[in-house]
Order: C-alpha cells, then sequence, then structure tokens
C-alpha cells in the first residue's frame, strides 16, 4: 500500500542534543512537508521540498534543519538550538496541482528528557 | 493573506444528534477549502475539499460541507452522529501550494452515548 511512514513513533530528547524525524513515502510525490502541532493548535509548517535537492524555510524553521536527498525522504532534524521541541511533529506529501490535497504520516511525539 | 477561525474548540453531541462543526475563512483569491480529520495520536486524513465545483460537498463516513461565499464559511455537517465520529477536525484553506494551506486551530468532537 502507497502512503507515508514517520518513525520512530515516540522520541526522547536530551538536553543539548540533536535528533532526527524520519519520514518516507511511496506515493511518487514531488512535494513533502513538516509540521509542528501543539495542543489546541493548528499545524504550523517548518520546512516544504517541492522537488529533490531544493527545500525552504515555513513558518517556524528557526532551530530544525532538514535535507532532500532522494525523492522518497525528507528527514526532520531537531536541533539544540530549538529550545521548546516537545511537541507532534507531522510529515506530509502531495502533488503539484490546483487541487493536491495533502496526505499525512502518522506522526511522531517528541518530548524532553 | 489567508486565514481560517474555526468557532468553537469543543463540541459535544449527543449519539444520534446533528453534528456542525463550523469554519470562516478569508481569502485574497477563490478559495480551495478542505476539512481533515485526526484520530488520537495519528496524522490528519481528507474529509472533503471545495474546489469551485458543486457548493455543497459530500465526503467520507457521511460528512458533507456547504461553502457560502457571501458568508464566507465551510461548515462541516453530519446528520447523525456516531461514536466512532469523535476526533479533532481541522479546516484548512490551501495556499499557494498544498503545503502551504492554513489550517484552522481544531474542534475537538465529543459524541456521547
Amino acid at each position: 500500500d502507497g502512503g507515508i511512514t514517520q518513525s520512530p513513533k515516540y522520541l526522547f530528547r536530551k538536553e543539548g542534543q540533536n535528533v532526527t524525524l524520519s519520514c518516507e513515502q511511496n506515493l511518487n510525490h514531488d512535494a513533502m512537508y513538516w509540521y509542528r502541532q501543539d495542543p489546541g493548535q493548528g499545524l504550523r509548517l517548518i520546512y516544504y521540498s517541492q522537488i529533490v535537492n531544493d527545500f525552504q524555510k515555513g513558518d517556524i524553521a528557526e532551530g530544525y534543519s532538514v535535507s532532500r536527498e532522494k525523492k522518497e525522504s525528507f528527514p526532520l532534524t531537531v536541533t539544540s538550538a530549538q529550545k521548546n521541541p516537545t511537541a507532534f511533529y507531522l510529515c506530509a506529501s502531495s502533488n503539484p496541482g490546483q487541487e493536491e490535497k495533502l496526505f499525512f504520516g502518522s506522526g511522531t511525539q517528541l518530548s524532553v528528557l | 493573506a489567508q486565514s481560517v477561525t474555526q468557532l468553537g474548540s469543543h463540541v459535544s453531541v449527543s449519539e444520534g444528534a446533528l453534528v456542525l462543526l463550523r469554519c470562516n475563512y478569508s481569502s485574497s483569491v477563490p478559495p480551495y477549502l478542505f476539512w481533515y480529520v485526526q484520530y488520537p495520536n495519528q496524522g490528519l486524513q481528507l474529509l472533503l475539499k471545495y474546489t469551485s465545483a458543486a457548493t455543497l460537498v459530500k465526503g467520507i463516513n457521511g460528512f458533507e460541507a456547504e461553502f457560502k461565499k457571501s458568508e464566507t464559511s465551510f461548515h462541516l455537517t453530519k446528520p447523525s452522529a456516531h461514536m466512532s465520529d469523535a476526533a479533532e477536525y481541522f479546516c484548512a484553506v490551501r495556499g499557494p501550494n498544498a503545503g502551504k494551506s492554513t489550517f484552522g486551530d481544531g474542534t475537538t468532537l465529543t459524541v456521547k452515548p
């Protein structure tokens, strides 16, 4: 079945540590996105990539980094510069077009030890 | 600029009762509008979308939404609530691309037996 796989489902970060969240898709989608979700809030865009080897900052990119070396993979690194990393992180993908919808992974819950 | 306002962060209905979740939007261009549902600890999945065709849009699980341009609204309804409808619902307006959609803060639907 085609879809988006995020791993791990739960992740714990120690102070000063960088952690990487994995996102893989087999939908052959060009575009991929990372969102942060905090309780009682909507989704906020961290980074997005519309094509391999290219990505742009979203609304809250500070303290995060990404890479897009392969079409199917878009890992997110939460760096030590992100002082409040505890949140639910969602990866999504889509294909370009006027009506394209987002396909979401099942998310990673990141907590600080 | 675009924005989405979901009226009511929590809605509680009895099983079998009408579900009404409210969404108002603002957009400088004809909007593409979406409703997504999120079950606990999972990603979002598309319920329905409006893309300038019929103003009454039918989605999955018996949900539908009506686009009213004069009221800038896109409220989600279901005639008879089921226990399995308990989840968080997000309204979104599409931006320049799908990933730059603007999401509302979400409405948590509780269904009482």
